[in-house]
């Protein structure tokens, strides 16, 4: 099955950095999710983003919803130790029960003192 | 609010054995997923359940992945035989009605 291309794969900051990483697609989504995975443990939703342009933020994450609905990118601000994880992109088709989530290949951030 | 339930956290088996994963989803929510995630990969749906009824299942391998939910809650998944291929973590979601999914922790499968 399909999945979305993340970058980077990985990366390695210091903490108090900003991170970018950005998801892309071949196809149109209606909506973009961003989930956040520790170790052990299931994807947390993180934000969700409904509409082609939109900007949201959530604390010192910021998630756009590309023009094209074909990509979407993801900052994170002043960074601390407890972002470490991996981040998922999710491009959703349909609404509801119908609703099918693809994930991205994921980017691990590792955040360094 | 509980999460959703998962059991075991871990299991080791030898291929060509079975195994069976447990779920159980947040109360009152209609909608079980099934995923599985291969290490260095995001997951990938395997199932959906709406109430007891299944959704989507094209994506399982059905000559030796099987799932139900019998009663509309709780679900089980299961391998029989499982390949060293099936290695991964097995995730359960569950979802009320228009609500986001939330993922239980997961099963970890190590197919010796």
């Amino acid at each position: 099955g399909q999945q979305l291309n993340q970058s980077p794969q990985s990366m390695f900051i210091q903490e108090g950095e900003d991170v970018s990483m950005n998801c892309t697609s071949s196809s149109i989504f209606n909506t973009w999710l961003w989930y956040k995975q520790d170790p052990g443990e299931g994807p947390v939703l993180l934000i969700a983003l409904y509409k082609a342009g939109e900007l949201t933020s959530n604390g010192r994450l910021t998630a756009q919803f590309g023009i094209t609905r074909k990509d979407s990118f993801l900052n994170i601000s002043a960074s601390i130790p407890s972002d470490v994880g991996i981040y998922f992109c999710a491009g959703q088709l349909g609404t509801g029960t119908a609703s099918k989530l693809t994930f991205g290949t994921g980017t691990r951030l590792q955040v360094t003192l | 609010e509980a999460g959703v339930a998962q059991s075991p956290r871990y299991k080791i088996i030898e291929k060509r054995q079975s195994v069976a994963f447990w779920c159980n989803p947040i109360s009152g929510h209609a909608t079980l997923y099934w995923y599985q995630q291969i290490l260095g990969q995001g997951p990938k749906l395997l199932i959906q359940f709406q109430n007891n009824g299944v959704v989507d299942d094209s994506q399982l391998p059905k000559d030796r992945f099987s799932a139900e939910r019998l009663k509309g809650v709780d679900s089980t998944l299961k391998i029989q035989p499982a390949k060293l291929e099936d290695s991964a973590v097995y995730l359960c979601a569950s979802s009320p009605p228009g609500g986001d999914r939330r993922f239980g922790s997961g099963t970890r499968l190590t197919v010796v």
